[in-house]
């Protein structure tokens, strides 16, 4: 499967935990996303890297979390201290830098995070 | 930042019939509008895009519209059959300064047999 891949695919842990879930991009993709999906909501943006570089950060980012592309390849979103407002599906995309306007971002089946 | 409404959202249509989701965005600036399909359990995925410098595009039994003026841009489904039903999001990309797309709140379409 060429696709993007994430895992886990599924998350429970209790409130107070760290979490790290992982992002593996199409290979020759050099734009890398994270949003996060609530139920009956669209995905919502929380990161984006080009390359190895984290370009941008939503607010809704908090301090706790911290996303990493290291190499420019995988990139591994954490979320430490977890509440149960970050229950959710953590979703990773990934897109080539076509030199046009926007372009099609290629998502993963997401990571589902239960906070209890 | 970018503000994108999405409306209906539910729509429930026969098969066969037409369908249609309309989503206004606040950034005048913005410039790329696609529009994702997510089924059940699934993963959201690209059906049609339309970028500022045209008005409408289609590809077979799908397209879109765009009035720059008025900042809303529309999906239509023609012919519609069971395996259209998923939630359909619309995303507008301001590109200015920006690299995030931001997503409508979705539209549940259920096509009735």
């Amino acid at each position: 499967d060429t696709g993007v891949s994430q895992n886990p695919r599924h998350k429970i842990t209790k409130r107070g935990q760290n979490v790290t879930f992982r992002c593996d991009p199409i290979s020759e993709h050099n734009r890398l996303y994270w949003y996060r999906q609530t139920l009956g909501q669209g995905p919502e943006f929380l990161t984006y890297f080009q390359n190895e570089a984290q370009l941008e950060k939503s607010r809704l980012l908090s301090d706790r979390f911290s996303a990493e592309r290291p190499k420019g390849s995988f990139s591994t979103l954490e979320i430490q201290r977890t509440e149960q407002g970050d229950s959710a599906m953590y979703l990773c995309a990934s897109s080539s830098q076509l030199g046009l306007v926007g372009g099609e971002l290629f998502f993963g089946e997401g990571s589902r995070l239960t906070v209890l | 930042g970018e503000n994108v409404e999405q409306h209906p959202s539910t729509l429930s249509v026969q098969e066969g019939d037409s369908a249609v989701i309309k989503c206004t965005y606040s950034d005048s600036a913005s410039n790329y509008f696609p529009w994702y399909k997510q089924e059940l359990g699934k993963r959201p995925q690209l059906i049609i895009d339309i970028r500022s410098n045209v008005g409408e595009k289609k590809d077979q039994r799908i397209a879109v519209t765009l009035n720059k003026t008025a900042k809303h841009f529309s999906l239509h489904i023609t012919e519609t059959q069971p395996e259209d039903s998923a939630v359909y999001f619309c995303a507008s990309y301001s590109g200015a300064g920006s690299y995030q797309l931001t997503f409508g709140k979705g539209t549940k379409l259920s096509v009735i047999p």
